[in-house]
C-alpha cells in the first residue's frame, strides 16, 4: 500500500507570495490533517479535513487555509507569505483506527 | 488543557546501552490516545505506537517497549540495546475524543544520539 505523498518536497518563495501544498493520503483514508513544524514552535496542528469538510482547526491566522477533494486528496494554501511561515509542513492521513501516518513533508523557505 | 511534556531535550548514549525517553501528558478527557513517533533527519514522522487510555498494558516490540501509567500520566519509551540507527528525534503525542482523535498535540521532542 502506498504511503502518504506530498508535493512539492521543497519550495522557495518570497514574502507576500502565496503557496499551495498538496497531500495524497493512503488509499482508503478519508481524514487528512496538516501540521507545521518549526524550530521555535515545534509541531503544531493546522487543520483536519474529512469527507471534504474541515472538522478541526488549530490556532493559525486566516492566511492558512485548506481544502479536500472527493478523492480525499488535500491542499493547503498560505497567502501573503511571511518569513515566519518558513517551516516543514507535514500531512497525515488517518483511517478507521485513528492512527495518523505522516508524509515526508514539504519544506517551505520564505525569503 | 491538553499538554505533552518531554523534559529531556537531548540524550547521548553509546551503542548497546538501554535508554528511556520520558513523556508526561495532561488531559481532562477520559478517552484519549497516546503516540510515539520517530523523526529521522529526513524529516518524515514514523509511527511507532498508539495506546488508548483504557489499555495500560505495557507493550514490547523487538527492542522497543512502552510503559503507560495513568496514575502518573506518563507514557515512557525504552530502547534496549540501542543502535546507531536509533539516532533521531522522538516525539510523544496525545489526541482526545473531543477532536475525534484527529488533532495530535506533540511534545517538544527528545533528540537521541547513539554513538558507536
Amino acid at each position: 500500500k502506498a504511503g502518504v505523498t506530498q508535493t512539492p518536497r521543497y519550495l522557495i518563495k518570497t514574502r507576500g507570495q502565496q503557496v499551495t501544498l498538496s497531500c495524497s493520503p493512503i488509499s482508503g483514508h478519508r481524514s487528512v490533517s496538516w501540521y507545521q513544524q518549526t524550530p521555535g514552535q515545534g509541531l503544531q496542528f493546522l487543520f483536519e479535513y474529512f469527507s471534504e469538510t474541515q472538522r478541526n482547526k488549530g490556532n493559525f491566522p486566516g492566511r492558512f487555509s485548506g481544502r479536500q477533494f472527493s478523492n480525499s486528496r488535500s491542499e493547503m494554501n498560505v497567502s501573503t507569505l511571511e518569513l515566519g511561515d518558513s517551516a516543514l509542513y507535514l500531512c497525515a492521513s488517518s483511517g478507521s483506527y485513528n492512527e495518523q501516518f505522516f508524509g515526508p513533508g514539504t519544506r517551505l523557505t520564505v525569503l | 488543557a491538553q499538554k505533552v511534556t518531554q523534559a529531556q531535550t537531548e540524550i547521548s548514549v553509546v551503542e548497546k546501552e538501554d535508554v528511556t525517553l520520558d513523556c508526561v501528558y495532561e488531559t481532562r478527557d477520559t478517552t484519549y490516545y497516546l503516540f510515539w513517533y520517530k523523526q529521522p533527519p529526513s524529516g518524515e514522522l514514523v509511527f511507532l505506537i498508539r495506546r488508548n487510555s483504557f489499555d495500560e498494558q505495557n507493550e514490547i516490540s523487538g527492542r522497543y517497549s512502552w510503559n503507560f501509567q495513568k496514575s502518573t500520566s506518563s507514557f515512557n519509551f525504552t530502547i534496549t540495546a540501542s543502535q546507531v540507527v536509533d539516532s533521531a528525534v522522538y516525539f510523544c503525542a496525545l489526541s482526545e475524543a473531543d477532536t475525534g482523535f484527529q488533532k495530535l498535540v506533540f511534545g517538544t521532542g527528545t533528540r537521541l544520539l547513539v554513538s558507536p
